[in-house]
């Protein structure tokens, strides 16, 4: 199977910058994504990485090291709107993804 | 519609019944999937479709079944509901061409089994 880890939570305060880790052993390796949850809403997709480095998207970026089986996702100038869950999800195969447990961020004013 | 939809939005329902959940998307995607979402255990995929016609069966497909009779929908059933399959489904799809594929998702039913 697919075995994907990521922290269970986090919490940060307002402004600060919060570093999500994620690792992965994984069948095969098509690309690797990070979503969004919201509590009692559906994930929403942030990034994707396939190649080593780092993607930036306005405060959200993305890093991945293919050789090192790892992720992170850096929430940086964290506002309250950014407490949610953050979904590392791996796609091992054709068009299917392996999602880790989740890791709740939590910020604080 | 606009994107995906599922119906129904929470069900509460006996042990032993049969229920479909639904699910459309209006996006013409080629992909449809199903996904479990419980606490500690993250999305895990019960069911997929990478084109209309056929299916395949994810990490957890164990009491449910799904058909594609054409690309738009993608119902879920559970042929004989039990306690442990209380839980959020999401449907979600993606292309399955370009750079890559991200999946849009449903915003969830919520499933009790008692």
């Amino acid at each position: 199977g697919q075995n994907i880890d990521q922290p269970t939570e986090m919490t940060a305060t307002e402004g600060a910058i919060v570093q999500i880790n994620c690792t992965y052993q994984t069948s095969g390796f098509n690309g690797l994504f990070w979503y969004q949850q919201h509590a009692g809403e559906a994930p929403t997709f942030l990034s994707y990485n396939v190649l080593d480095g780092l993607e930036e998207k306005g405060r959200f970026s993305s890093f991945l090291s293919r050789s090192k089986g790892y992720s992170y996702l850096l929430l940086k100038e964290l506002q309250m709107k950014d407490s949610a869950s953050y979904l590392c999800a791996v796609e091992a195969d054709d068009y299917k993804l392996s999602f880790g447990a989740g890791t709740t961020v939590t910020v604080r004013a | 519609i606009a994107g995906i939809t599922q119906a129904p939005t929470s069900q509460i329902l006996a042990a032993g019944r049969r229920m479909t959940l639904r699910c459309t998307q209006d996006m013409r995607h080629n992909a449809m999937y199903w996904y479990r979402q419980d606490l500690g255990l993250g999305l895990r995929l019960i069911h997929y479709s990478n084109t209309a016609g056929t299916t395949g069966k994810g990490e957890v497909p164990d009491g449910y079944s799904v058909s594609r009779a054409n690309t738009d929908d993608f119902p879920l059933t559970l042929a004989s509901a039990v306690p442990s399959q209380t839980s959020v489904y999401f449907c979600a799809s993606s292309r399955t061409s370009g750079d890559y594929n991200e999946q849009f998702f449903g915003p969830g039913t919520r499933l009790t089994v008692l």
